[in-house]
Parts: structure tokens; C-alpha cells; sequence
């Protein structure tokens, strides 16, 4: 149980362009799902915290006009990179958490994002 | 906020030797303490964790074991092989609100 879906796993797109990225929760509702980003040998930086049917939580230092989060119901987030430039390279990972707040989350397997 | 500090950043062990990594962590009302193994090019994959009411887990090969007074909590993988090899990452957070990961050990298992 407890499987997260990330896609595309990856996406080669050019400057100037949006793209998005879907995440869900496949057999379990998910209230609250988390949005990170990983450059190659680095650790998970929080991007954005995201809660159904409410606005997302982002980090500071991460702009939500660029970076914009939708999270329409209990199985399903966007991340949508809008204007991309080359320095948005990256591996970006969504997780989600079962409804109760006391669950371990569950990460998808990243979508690898190339802007030329 | 908290911070999450990880050592080493690299590990190389002969197969068959434990494998020892250890964390810190600066929020004392953190109380939930996941290990995430990656392997190149996948998500974070979770293998063991710890809530703060317990001081140590053990599942199988791999045990956990966490100091709320000196904030630290470490993996421990016994008789490594080398499908052990990947990055460990440790985390810290309260329940409900996002992990904050330290920054990764990679760990090499040679046969």
C-alpha cells in the first residue's frame, strides 16, 4: 500500500516554456502533500507545502508565481514550472501523507526536469 | 526552524560489516524520525523510523535507535550486502508538518 505516482518521470523542455508535473496518491487519500526539489548529489530541499482545497505553502525563497501548486483533490497535486529557464534543471519530488497527520510519507519517484 | 545534520557523507564498508550513520537534530518538539534510502534516479525510499516515545526499532538487518536528550538518532545496518549501496537520508519533523532532511550519506557495500 501507500503508493505515490509521479509524471512524467521525465521532461526535456525549452526556455520560456511551462511545465507540469501530477502527483497522486494511488490507494490512499492524501489531505496534505509536500513538494521538493534535489540537485544532483544534494539533499531534498522543501519547495512547497500543499493542502487540499487551500492555497500551498511555500518556502522562502521559492517563488509560487513560478513555481505553482494545485492541489484539486484528495489523490491529486500540480506543480506546474511556468517561464522555464535552464537554472529550474532539476529532480523534483512530490510525497504524500494518508488523512490523520500521524502517517509516514510516502514519496512518488521524481520527474527529472531539463530546460535547454 | 530545524536543521538536520547527517555524517558522514560517505561510507565504504566490505560486505558482511555493519554500517553505522548518525544524525542531529536542533528542534526539540521534532518527534518523528524516518530513514530514506535512494538509489540513482528514484524517489526516497522509506526503510525504518522512529517516534519519540520509543528509544530503539530494529527490522531485520536494520535498527534505528534515538537519544532525545542529546537530539541525535542513528541507522544501523547490520551484514551489509551490496544491494545496500544508495544514499541514506535521515529526516526530522513534527507530525503532520513537512521532513526536513539532512543532507545524505553515501554508502558503498564492496564484495
Amino acid at each position: 500500500g501507500a503508493v505515490v505516482s509521479q509524471h512524467p518521470s521525465w521532461v526535456i523542455c525549452k526556455s520560456g516554456t511551462s511545465v507540469k508535473i501530477e502527483c497522486r496518491s494511488l490507494d490512499f487519500q492524501a489531505t496534505t502533500m509536500f513538494w521538493y526539489r534535489q540537485f544532483p548529489k544534494q539533499s531534498l530541499m522543501l519547495m512547497a507545502t500543499s493542502n487540499e482545497g487551500s492555497k500551498a505553502t511555500y518556502e522562502q525563497g521559492v517563488e509560487k508565481d513560478k513555481f505553482l501548486i494545485n492541489h484539486a483533490s484528495l489523490t491529486l497535486s500540480t506543480l506546474t514550472v511556468t517561464s522555464a529557464h535552464p537554472e529550474d534543471s532539476s529532480f523534483y519530488i512530490c510525497s504524500a501523507q494518508r488523512a490523520g497527520g500521524n502517517s509516514p510519507l510516502h514519496f512518488g519517484n521524481g520527474t527529472r526536469l531539463t530546460v535547454t | 526552524g530545524e536543521n538536520v545534520e547527517q555524517h558522514p557523507s560517505t561510507l565504504s564498508v566490505q560486505e558482511g560489516d555493519s554500517a553505522v550513520i548518525k544524525c542531529t537534530y536542533s528542534d526539540s518538539a521534532s518527534n518523528y524520525f524516518p530513514w530514506y534510502k535512494q538509489e540513482l534516479g528514484k524517489g526516497p525510499q522509506l526503510i525504518i523510523d522512529i517516534r519519540s516515545n520509543v528509544g530503539e526499532k530494529k527490522d531485520q538487518r536494520i535498527a534505528v535507535t534515538l537519544n532525545k536528550t542529546a537530539k541525535h538518532f542513528s541507522l544501523h545496518i547490520t551484514e551489509t550486502q551490496p544491494e545496500d549501496s544508495a544514499v541514506y537520508f535521515c529526516a526530522a519533523s513534527q507530525a503532520g508538518t513537512a521532513l526536513i532532511f539532512g543532507k545524505g550519506t553515501t554508502l558503498s557495500v564492496s564484495s
